[in-house]
């Protein structure tokens, strides 16, 4: 079974500074994963996937991620956060075969200070 | 619809009464999912419907629990006895294809239940 743990429940900036926030997935198989973004009281929305091929992706507002399989890893960055993107951010792995279902993290509440 | 449709989008209960949550997908789309987002948690599986293959129920909290899915399209999901436990945000998704996670989830906005 997979299970995913985003180490940090909160994590204040200021605006304009870079941020990373951390995910690291357990899973005996190949896996797809993803990044969610909640705006307040928003519903859900993909903010980027890794699916297979470069290990670097790009998603959108600028976001990024890199796949660390050695490290099991998924951390999402940004170089220079605005106001906007205060939001709840959500890990995410799948299977890459079977089941179809997403295994989520626990959140990581990103908030912007001016 | 462009996007998922979920109904109602607020419900307040009596513990002990039984709560219907109803789910639209997009139309076409095989695969219709039902999360429950509580305060400070992250989204919790309850189950996963495909096609006319019999549903993934694994995620189911209790026997109280159930949900089905009509004309492999609306879904509802039902709590009988509703517990203060129940509280939360319940989350429809629904996707195009057999791997529907390749293209990830697109999600409704939640239904809030409140079991006072």
């Amino acid at each position: 079974a997979q299970s995913v743990t985003q180490l940090d429940s909160q994590v204040p900036v200021f605006e304009e500074a870079p941020v990373e926030l951390r995910c690291n997935y357990s899973s005996s198989v190949s896996v797809y994963l993803f990044w969610y973004v909640q705006y307040p009281n928003q519903g859900l929305q993909l903010l980027l996937k890794y699916l297979s091929g470069s290990t670097l992706v790009k998603g959108i507002n600028g976001f990024e991620a890199e796949f660390n399989k050695s490290q099991t890893s998924f951390h999402l960055r940004k170089p220079s956060v605005h106001i906007s993107d205060t939001a709840e951010y959500f890990c995410a792995v799948s299977d890459k075969e079977g089941a179809q279902k997403l295994v989520f993290g626990q959140g990581t509440r990103l908030t912007i200070n001016p | 619809g462009a996007g998922v449709s979920q109904s109602p989008s607020n419900k307040v209960t009596e513990k002990g009464k039984d709560v219907e949550l109803r789910c639209d997908p997009i139309s076409g789309h095989t695969a219709l999912y039902w999360y429950r987002q509580s305060l400070g948690q992250g989204l919790e599986f309850l189950i996963y419907f495909q096609g006319n293959s019999a549903p993934d129920k694994s995620g189911l909290p209790s026997d109280r629990f159930s949900a089905e899915r009509t004309g492999g399209s609306v879904s509802t999901l039902t709590i009988q006895r509703t517990q203060q436990e129940d509280s939360a945000v319940y989350l429809c998704a629904s996707s195009l294809v057999l791997i529907g996670t390749e293209y990830g989830y697109t999600f409704g906005s939640g239904t809030r239940l409140t079991v006072v």
